[in-house]
């Protein structure tokens, strides 16, 4: 079946600009998840979506960084004012369950 | 709070020899521990999980891991060593709370 996917795959944009990636999690998925995961550097947790519950916030770095997800299905993650750290491959996951997470193939900002 | 300790970044192997990566935990209640692992571009896989049960685990591509309640470890395992085995590995914990918490990863080479 369809796993997770990912838009775009490789998103280049210059500093200032706004950005969304977009994450369709496994369909049925109640739990959809963002991680960040910069150059040799492990997975930071961003934000965490559990059905109609308030999404866990706490992992965004900054307020120019918000999601959405419509519908209890796709998410977009939107950052705002690009800077060059936010330079970084950005992975999505959703899981029936908080046990096991499937991981999509990430988009990769690259921020100039 | 919650949380995982990969203390090697690297490990190197001979193809065929066995293959140990180190993972400890710390969690206040009962913990849902994982491996997961990520090839060059790509995202990550699920390889296997300890909820209950049998404390050794057996996942994919031949990998175990063996549930240490006592020296909090779930370290990663594997009989004989491939070449394709080479990737960076994260171990993971859900304790307190619903989140996935990601070790910083080791990279496995394995060498011919």
């Amino acid at each position: 079946g369809a796993g997770v996917s990912q838009s775009p795959s490789n998103k280049v944009t210059e500093k200032g600009k706004d950005v969304e990636l977009r994450c369709d999690p496994i369909s049925g998925h109640t739990a959809l998840y963002w991680y960040r995961q910069s150059l040799g550097q492990g997975l930071e947790f961003l934000i965490y979506f559990q059905g109609n519950s308030a999404p866990d916030k706490s992992g965004l770095p900054s307020d120019r960084f918000s999601a959405e997800r419509t519908g209890g299905s796709v998410s977009t993650l939107t950052i705002q004012r690009t800077q060059q750290e936010d330079s970084a491959v950005y992975l999505c996951a959703s899981s029936l369950l908080s046990h096991e997470q499937f991981f999509g193939p990430g988009t990769r900002l690259t921020v100039l | 709070a919650q949380s995982v300790a990969q203390p090697e970044d690297q490990v190197n192997v001979a193809e065929g020899n066995p293959l140990t990566v180190k993972c400890t935990y710390s969690v206040s209640g009962n913990p849902y521990l994982f491996w997961y692992v990520q090839y060059p571009n790509r995202g990550l896989q699920f390889l296997l999980k300890y909820i209950t049960g049998d404390n050794l685990v057996k996942g994919s591509y031949g990998f175990e891991a063996e549930f240490n309640k006592s020296q909090t470890s779930f370290h990663l395992k594997k009989p004989s060593a491939l070449v394709s085995d080479s990737a960076l590995y994260f171990c993971a914990v859900i304790g307190d709370t619903d989140k996935l918490i990601f070790g910083t990863g080791t990279r496995l080479q394995v060498f011919p």
